[in-house]
């Protein structure tokens, strides 16, 4: 099984809200990641977790603020997000090091 | 640092043709190589990957790549378009130094005409 599963699979939000994204794999990985994808762009990391604890940021705004309470779950907390963050929100997982990352489908977000 | 050019933001095949695409990449050691596609509104799946054995890899579809150090490319091709191909593919790729950092090209948009 190669399953990332991410949800909601679409997210409407003003500026105000604070919501969440969730990810969820269970192959065993020990890497988790999150990605943003905006139309016709290639996905940009945003955060690698390796066993748990936050190993890349990639300079990401505080706005956007990463959890990963157990091996199989990634979150991404929103608040105070600007419309220019609207894009496809992208999970992954592999074994840590060179291996292989699976993608879960994404999260479409919109933010009015 | 590592990074990756597509050449060709869209190519467009007729369906039973070749379809060939470009990837090239810098590195000043041996990277891992990958090849995604994505479909509409989906996440990206993988299609193969170099990790320094066999040059020429095979993966699903009926896709393969082959590995050449000299010119530092790893292209994609398919002997024969099928129009469920279409789709835009990825290249990446990721280095020991790097950690789990994956590296993607811009992508190409590929169009397959009946």
């Amino acid at each position: 099984d190669t399953e990332v599963t991410q949800t909601p699979k679409h997210l409407v939000m003003g500026m105000t809200n604070k919501k969440s994204l969730k990810c969820e794999q269970h192959m065993g990985h020990r890497a988790m990641y999150w990605y943003k994808q905006k139309a016709k762009k290639p996905p940009e990391l945003m955060f690698v977790y390796s066993y748990e604890k936050l190993s890349i940021n990639e300079s990401v705004p505080s706005r956007f603020s990463p959890e990963c309470p157990n091996s199989s779950l990634l979150n991404l907390h929103l608040h105070a997000l600007q419309p220019e963050d609207s894009a496809l929100y992208l999970c992954a997982s592999s074994h840590p090091g060179l291996e292989t990352q699976y993608f879960g489908p994404g999260t479409r977000l919109l933010v009015l | 640092a590592q990074s990756v050019t597509q050449l060709g933001s869209h190519v467009s095949v007729s369906e039973g043709a070749l379809v060939l695409l470009r990837c090239n990449y810098s590195s000043s050691v041996p990277p891992y190589l990958f090849w995604y596609v994505q479909y509409p509104n989906q996440g990206l799946q993988l299609l193969l990957k170099y990790t320094s054995a066999a040059t020429l890899v095979k993966g699903i579809n009926g896709f393969e790549a082959e590995f050449k150090k000299s010119e530092t490319s790893f292209h994609l091709t398919k002997p024969s378009a099928h129009m469920s191909d279409a789709a835009e593919y990825f290249c990446a790729v990721t280095l020991k130094a790097a950690g789990n950092k994956l590296t993607f090209g811009g992508g190409t948009r590929v169009l397959v005409k009946p």
